[in-house]
């Protein structure tokens, strides 16, 4: 099956530790994107990446970085920097954002320690 | 900055009913794209319908539709008979051609249908 998928599902993060946030898709689509969830307020956006070994910062990519060393997979790193990591991470993908709509992974909820 | 405003935190409908989630944005694009996400409590976000500025027809998709006012910048979502499994949060989206076609999210609107 095609599709986009998200590891793990839940995550737990100890103070200073950098953990990964793995998003890979099946769907050779060229465009990849990090959103984070908090309760109350839509998605916002980390990172995006339009093409293999290019990303791009989002509006909160402060503590968080990212890789695209593959065009399947996104993986989000959050770093020790990124001081309230608690949230909702989801990963989306579309073959042409201009013309084309995004698609979402199931998520990965990050805790902290 | 593009923005997408929904103003209604949570909202109710029985079972069979009609409800309408409202929903305004601002964008300096010419030409753009609206969206309508489900995000049941599995926490999947689930495209529910979509709009192209240019576009003077409403979408549908089955039992729902949306009512675009392109110069009021509104882009209310309309479900008919609605069902259990509708329940869900609803999120109006706009895509930023400044950041890779990335999507603007409103806060969301809780609904709940009710038997």
């Amino acid at each position: 099956d095609g599709g986009i998928t998200q590891s793990p599902k839940y995550l737990f993060r100890k103070e200073g530790q950098n953990v990964t946030l793995s998003c890979e898709q099946n769907l050779n689509h060229d465009a990849m994107y990090w959103y984070r969830q908090d309760p109350g307020q839509g998605l916002r956006l980390i990172y995006y990446s339009q093409i293999v070994n290019d990303f791009q910062k989002g509006d909160i990519a402060e503590g968080y970085s990212v890789s695209r060393e593959k065009k399947e997979s996104f993986p989000l790193t959050v770093t020790s920097a990124q001081k309230n990591p608690t949230a909702f991470y989801l990963c989306a993908s579309s073959i042409d954002p201009g013309q084309e709509t995004q698609y979402f992974g199931p998520g990965t909820r990050l805790l902290v320690l | 900055a593009q923005t997408v405003t929904q103003s209604q935190p949570e909202m109710s409908v029985q079972e069979a009913e009609t409800v309408t989630l409202s929903c305004t944005y601002d964008t300096s694009e010419s030409n753009y794209y609206l969206f309508w996400y489900k995000q049941p409590p599995s926490r999947q976000m689930i495209l529910v319908i979509r709009q192209e500025a240019y576009k003077q027809q409403n979408a549908t998709e089955n039992r729902f539709s949306v009512n675009f006012q392109k110069a009021a910048k509104s882009f209310s979502l309309k479900i008919s008979d609605s069902q259990l499994g509708d329940t869900a949060m609803y999120f109006c989206a706009s895509r930023n051609s400044n950041s890779g076609y990335a999507l603007n999210f409103g806060k969301g609107t809780s609904l709940l249908v009710t038997p």
